[in-house]
């Protein structure tokens, strides 16, 4: 049964920081991973999809990394701003026939003027 | 382009009661997704629609929760009767169609918050 991690479960920056959360999984067969945002009483916003081939996906300040081997994924945060702040979930998409996500408990970050 | 519309955005009942949420997906997305996500975990799928078909609704309890999607766009998601432990976000999601010609990104809606008393 594939299981989602996310170490830390909560983290506090100063602004400017470089960061990186950290997702596992314990199935490498993953069709694709998906990196979310989520901004208290929202929403999930898709941020990143990483293809099982691909090994990382960058969009501005953001690069999510994907090692399937290992089962693990990071996003990395570059100069960091408290418009930052968010619960950040990753997800897997299983190579099954459901193809269904599987969410980790997400790690929420708080960063600090 | 609209994203993917829910509402009611808040809904607060007593528990036995009853309750439906809609969601309309985001135009020509054939997959739609419920999910349930309790506060500090991560969203669980409760149904997944391909067209107006069921894909997968395993995880869905079934004594209590129901959903449809007529004509194959917008779908609700009901609870009757309604108990303290589905107090909860309630995510509709969709993407293009689930399967390997997908890329599998999904959009999800705003939520529709539930509090059982």
């Amino acid at each position: 049964k594939q299981e989602v991690t996310q170490i830390p479960a909560a983290l506090s920056v100063p602004e400017g920081e470089n960061l990186v959360l950290n997702c596992s999984f314990t199935d490498s067969a993953i069709y694709n991973l998906q990196w979310f945002r989520q901004d208290p009483g929202k929403g999930l916003t898709s941020l990143l999809l990483i293809q099982s081939s691909q090994r990382e996906q960058t969009s501005g300040r953001l690069n999510a990394s994907l090692d399937k081997s290992s089962g693990r994924s990071t996003l990395y945060i570059a100069a960091s701003q408290p418009g930052d702040s968010a619960t950040y979930l990753c997800a897997v998409r299983p190579v099954d026939s459901s193809y269904k996500l599987i969410f980790g408990s997400g790690t929420r970050l708080l960063v600090r003027p | 382009e609209a994203g993917v519309a829910q509402s009611p955005r808040y809904k607060i009942i007593e528990k036995r009661q009853s309750v439906a949420f809609w969601c309309n997906p985001i135009s020509g997305h054939a997959t739609l997704y419920w999910y349930q996500q309790i506060l500090g975990q991560g969203p669980k799928l409760l149904i997944q629609f391909q067209n107006n078909g069921v894909v997968d609704d395993s995880q869905l309890p079934k004594d209590r929760f129901s959903a449809e999607r007529l004509k194959g766009v917008d779908s609700t998601l009901k609870i009757q009767p309604a108990k303290l432990e589905d107090s909860a976000v309630y995510l509709c999601a969709s993407s293009l169609r689930s399967g390997a010609l997908n890329t599998g990104e999904l959009f999800f809606g705003e939520g529709s918050r539930l509090t059982v008393l």
